[in-house]
């Protein structure tokens, strides 16, 4: 149980154009979601936390205009990197957390999301 | 906030050695201390958690152990094999705030 579905796995875009990245929990309601960027050899930097039909919480840095969370149900959020540039290359990844059984308190990752920006 | 620091960052060790990773942290408030496993192009796994209330935790051939009063949490591996290399994580949460701070990471490399 618990498992966090993320796609796409990998995606090329041009400068200019936006991405949509999906994330989705498969086996219990998450409450909670959250965005985290990792560049090579380094750890995950948290960008935001969305709780389901409110709007998200950016970490300082973070350009909330840039970086558009959708948490609108309990299974999908979604983050959409608008007017992408190569500096927004990057693994993106989310996780959930829930209140269920399996999933309280505890952050499920999705597997990841590489963005190139051409 | 919160502040966790992980050592060593990378640890290589002969197949069926023990391997042990460290983390400290700042925050007395955190409570909620959790291991994930990275492999390459993929996003973390969780392995092994621990709460506040327990000092050590196992689960076949890994465990963790925590010390709240010095602020510090290890992960040990033991008869380690190839398929354990990767990149570990640990993480503080003051579990309220549901929020993880990780640890650097640490590249462990298991030598057949």
């Amino acid at each position: 149980g618990a498992v966090v579905s993320q796609h796409p796995s990998w995606v090329i875009c041009k400068s200019g154009t936006s991405v949509k990245i999906e994330c989705r929990s498969l086996d219990f309601q998450a409450t909670t979601m959250f965005w985290y960027r990792q560049f090579p050899k380094q750890s995950l930097m948290l960008m935001a936390t969305s709780n389901e039909g409110s709007k998200a919480t950016y970490e300082q840095g973070v350009e909330k205009d840039k970086f558009l969370i959708n948490h609108a149900s309990l299974t999908l959020s979604t983050l959409t990197v608008t007017s992408a540039h190569p500096e927004d290359s990057s693994f993106y990844i989310c996780s959930a957390t829930g209140q269920g059984m399996v999933a309280k308190n505890i952050q499920y990752f999705g597997a990841g999301t590489r963005l190139s920006v051409l | 906030g919160e502040n966790v620091e992980q050592h060593p960052s990378t640890l290589s060790v002969q197949e069926g050695d023990s391997a042990v990773i460290k983390c400290t942290y700042s925050d007395s408030a955190s409570n909620y201390f959790p291991w994930y496993k990275q492999e390459l192009g993929k996003g973390p796994q969780l392995i092994i958690d621990i709460r506040s209330n327990v000092g050590e935790k196992k689960d076949q051939r890994i465990a963790v152990t925590l010390n709240k009063t010095a602020k510090h949490f290890s992960l040990h591996i033991t008869e380690t094999q190839p398929e354990d290399s990767a990149v570990y994580f640990c993480a503080a949460s003051p579990g309220s705030a549901r929020q993880l701070t990780f640890g650097s990471g640490t590249q462990l490399t298991v030598l057949p």
